[in-house]
């Protein structure tokens, strides 16, 4: 069964912290996404990977960055993190276009207090 | 600009009768259209496409129509179950292109 595993369910992090969310997937899949969730506002798309090393911004890339070393692993980074990226973070890998759709991981409930 | 919409954010129906979520796009270069489901606390798991050379796809309670002159697809859930409480997402996708855009979903509750 192929899967999307996210390293934390959930995670509580102080203002200003420094954070990882990490993303494995096991399917050879050339394309990861990191979305977060919010209520009211559906998913929106921080950032993706089309490859190895390489990234592209989504809607709301701001205050995040991203790390792709390996083709199975896509990292999530929080420089700083703040009150307002209290979130479910959704990590998601996709064989090829958007028409092999995505698979989801479960999901890291992120608190900043 | 909000390419896929979902103007529902919610829907209660009754234990055995039609479930009806829409979703409208006004992206004329989407060609393949997926519907995601939802549990909280749980990542979305796919559920039904339909790719805009049909009008129509289905799978068991599941069915997905596209209007493509309306630029209009709905899911319809006959008949509905309670386990089927769920947020549901649809999703479009053009031929080139790597991502998909969603909606911002509809809660769907199934009354007993």
């Amino acid at each position: 069964d192929v899967k999307v595993t996210q390293s934390s369910r959930y995670l509580v992090k102080r203002t200003g912290e420094k954070v990882f969310l990490e993303c494995v997937q096991d399917m050879d899949h050339e394309n990861m996404f990191w979305y977060r969730q919010d209520p009211g506002l559906g998913l929106r798309l921080i950032y993706f990977s089309y490859d190895v090393k390489m990234k592209e911004k989504g809607d709301i890339p701001e205050g995040y960055s991203v790390s792709r070393e390996k083709k199975e692993r896509f990292s999530l980074i929080l420089e700083s993190a703040s009150t307002n990226q209290t979130s479910m973070y959704l990590c998601a890998s996709s064989l090829g276009g958007g028409h092999y759709g995505y698979t989801f991981g479960s999901g890291t409930r992120l608190t900043v207090v | 600009d909000q390419q896929v919409k979902q103007n529902s954010p919610s829907l209660s129906v009754q234990e055995g009768r039609i479930s009806i979520l829409n979703c409208d796009y006004t992206n004329s270069m989407f060609d393949y259209f997926l519907w995601y489901k939802k549990y909280p606390a749980e990542g979305p798991t796919f559920l039904i496409s339909i790719s805009s050379i049909k009008d129509k796809n289905e799978d068991g309670r599941f069915t997905v129509f596209l209007n493509k002159s309306a630029k209009h697809l709905s899911l319809h859930i006959v008949p509905s179950q309670p386990g089927d409480s769920a947020v549901y997402f649809c999703a479009a996708s053009g031929r080139s292109n790597y991502k998909l855009t969603f909606g911002k979903g509809t809660l769907l509750t199934v009354n007993p």
